[in-house]
């Protein structure tokens, strides 16, 4: 079956702007998790969504920062006013929840903010 | 709150020597284990995992583990690389406990395996 998709795979934008990076997890998973990736802080966890619970939002570097998912299934990370700190791969991955099980990532997001 | 250290940022090996990966972590409640590898231009994939059980773990393209909890380590080895293992590998925590299974990243070793 299809894997997690993200879109778009790349996204370049000017300082400032606001930028929306989309999620479709796996059928049938119940947790989806935004994570990110960049040189100087490695792989950071962003933010966790478990069926109808209210997200593990712990991760998230500032109020700039939001995320939903719609009818428990996409999701959407938003990001206000970028900074140039902000440019990293940001990567989403889903499971069938619990800690025990794997996530499955997706290609990743590319953002790069000038 | 739980964190992972890999020592080795990158790793060179001839191809068909053995390879050890190593991982610590430090965590105030029990964990589960993880290793991930993220292949030239792809997204991250499960190799193993440590649940509970049998310390040693067997995982895909001939990876194994081994989880020692007296020295909170959970190194990766293979004993036969191959060129194509050449990839950046992550070693991972999760909270055993219900933290609601975020995972925590080490930095990563990048393995070089040449001719």
């Amino acid at each position: 079956g299809a894997g997690v998709s993200q879109s778009p795979s790349n996204k370049v934008t000017e300082k400032g702007k606001d930028v929306e990076l989309r999620c479709d997890p796996i059928s049938g998973h119940t947790a989806l998790y935004w994570y990110r990736q960049s040189l100087g802080q490695g792989l950071e966890f962003l933010i966790y969504f478990q069926g109808n619970s209210a997200p593990d939002k712990s991760g998230l570097p500032s109020d700039r920062f939001s995320a939903e998912r719609t009818g428990g299934s996409v999701s959407t990370l938003t990001i206000q006013r970028t900074q140039q700190e902000d440019s990293a791969v940001y990567l989403c991955a889903s499971s069938k929840g619990g800690s025990y099980n794997e996530q499955f990532f997706g290609p990743g997001t590319r953002l790069t903010v000038l | 709150a739980q964190s992972v250290t890999q020592l080795d940022s990158q790793v060179p090996v001839f191809e068909e020597a053995p390879v050890e990966l190593r991982c610590n972590y430090s965590s105030s409640v029990s964990v589960y284990l993880f290793w991930y590898v993220q292949y030239p231009n792809q997204g991250l994939q499960l190799l193993l995992k440590y649940l509970s059980g049998s310390t040693l773990v067997k995982g895909i393209n001939g990876f194994e583990a081994e989880f020692n909890k007296s020295q909170t380590s959970f190194h990766l080895r293979k004993p036969s690389v191959h060129i194509s293992d050449t990839a950046e590998y992550f070693c991972a925590v999760s909270d055993r406990t219900g933290g609601g299974n975020k995972l925590t990243f080490g930095t990563g070793t990048q393995l070089k395996v040449e001719l």
